[in-house]
């Protein structure tokens, strides 16, 4: 069965400082890979998603993840954070059937 | 271009009575999935439909939940007799096709903030 391992719960980084948000999934097959991102009191938005091809994905924001099989890994960075960067982010995988599981959240706190 | 709409976004309960949340797909999508959103535990699958069927609704509580996409009107997710576990946020979400396309991400409304007292 899959599932998806967000490593921290939450991450403060200092503004302009780099960010790292941890994803690790298990699976049996090949997955598809999606970042979110939850600003308060609203929807997941799509940030990025790995289908195939290019282990590098960049997404909206200026921020990008990268697919390692080896590693079961799927981290989400971003070079520079904004403080309009403050939010929920989530990790999901789906298999290519009808659920997308997703990770338990990582809240990125932004310092001013 | 209206995306995915839920309403209400805040409803309010009390233990015993029935909830009823209500979410329309964005124009053109024609599946739809339901989460359930703890503190510190992400988003969890309840089911998934499609127009007049439900594909799989593995995640769905046993008793008192039950969801609906019917022909014509919104998708609704039914809770009977609440109790206080059932306060979270219910998140619906629609995609073009089902997720086997592998390029048909889900797009999520605003969610409903269930408060059971």
């Amino acid at each position: 069965a899959q599932s998806v391992t967000q490593l921290d719960s939450q991450v403060p980084v200092f503004e302009e400082a780099p960010v790292e948000l941890r994803c690790n999934y298990s699976s049996s097959v090949s997955v598809y890979l999606f970042w979110y991102v939850q600003y308060p009191n609203q929807g997941l938005q799509l940030l990025l998603k790995y289908l195939s091809g290019s282990t590098l994905v960049k997404g909206i924001n200026g921020f990008e993840a990268e697919f390692k099989k080896s590693e079961t890994s799927f981290h989400l960075t971003k070079p520079s954070a904004h403080m309009s960067d403050a939010a929920e982010y989530f990790c999901a995988v789906s298999e290519g059937g009808f659920k997308t599981i997703f990770g338990a959240g990582t809240r990125l706190f932004v310092i001013a | 271009n209206a995306g995915v709409m839920q309403n209400p976004r805040h409803l309010v309960r009390r233990r015993g009575q029935e909830a009823r949340l209500r979410c329309s797909p964005m124009k053109g999508h024609s599946h739809v999935y339901w989460y359930r959103q703890l503190p510190e535990e992400g988003l969890k699958f309840m089911v998934y439909l499609q127009k007049e069927n439900i594909i799989d609704e593995s995640g769905m509580p046993k008793e008192r939940f039950s969801a609906e996409f019917p022909k014509e009107g919104p998708s609704i997710l039914r809770i009977q007799q609440v109790v206080r576990g059932d306060s979270a946020a219910y998140f619906c979400a629609s995609s073009q096709a089902g997720q086997s396309s592998y390029n048909s991400p889900l797009h999520f409304g605003n969610g409903t903030r269930l408060t059971v007292t």
